[in-house]
């Protein structure tokens, strides 16, 4: 099972500010199957970003994926209000699909 | 546009068996791979397991192998995932997940709006 360890645990930054999340794979994710999920409290987890650097339907170009191997970021380049929210990773390269534990991204 | 709509909230005792329904909307329900991904109160993401809804193959997480039945109705479009011999510790949200592009090797592109299964004596 490939484990995957997310840093920050809480990371707190304003409005405009650039954000930037790192997920850390226990083996290689074989073809970048790595992707993101943005979720708000109450709500559904949201797809992000998938094969590791791939925008989602509907995801603004502020946000962007980069990585492969073993190191992933997600960064968001101008924060906006509605970006607050925790993030997953998670490794869809192999049937035992799993997560990271999570970054809670907070208004500072 | 796609939906997957769950059935609502349960409260189960320890012991006893939870099974909660995914209904898609629009059409391609047999085109896609739906799991299921559980919750923990103010815990992250655990991935339960996935059923194909053509030929009803399924594949579970080793932590609930034995524990967890995937079924699926495609007349009625829906997914089903049981739980039985249910702990306190099972008490979570229960979300059903449809992959991005019917693939096995895809993330999870739609989400149901999950449901609460509370397990308490």
């Amino acid at each position: 099972e490939i484990v995957l360890t997310q840093s920050p645990g809480t990371l707190s930054l304003s409005p405009g500010e650039r954000a930037t999340l790192s997920c850390r794979a226990s083996q290689s994710v074989s073809s970048n199957y790595l992707a993101w999920y943005q979720q708000k409290p109450g709500q559904a987890p949201r797809l992000v970003i998938y094969g590791a650097s791939s925008r989602a339907t509907g995801i603004p170009d502020r946000f962007s994926g980069s990585g492969s191997g073993t190191d992933f970021t997600l960064t968001i380049s101008r924060l906006e209000p509605e970006d607050f929210a925790v993030y997953y990773c998670q490794q869809y390269g192999t049937s035992l699909y799993t997560f990271g534990q999570g970054t809670k991204l907070e208004i500072k | 546009q796609v939906q997957l709509v769950q059935s609502g909230a349960e409260v189960k005792k320890p012991g006893e068996s939870v099974k909660v329904s995914c209904k898609a909307s629009g059409n391609s329900f047999t085109s896609y791979y739906v799991h299921w991904v559980r919750q923990a109160p103010g815990q992250g993401l655990e991935w339960v397991g996935i059923i194909n809804p053509t030929g009803g193959t399924t594949s579970y997480a080793q932590k609930f192998q034995g524990r967890v039945t995937m079924t699926r109705d495609t007349s009625a479009r829906t997914v089903y995932m049981e739980l039985y011999s249910l702990r306190s510790d099972d008490t979570a949200v229960y979300y059903c997940a449809r992959d991005l592009g019917g693939s096995q090797l895809d993330p999870f592109a739609v989400w149901g709006q999950g449901t609460l299964v509370i397990v308490s004596s």
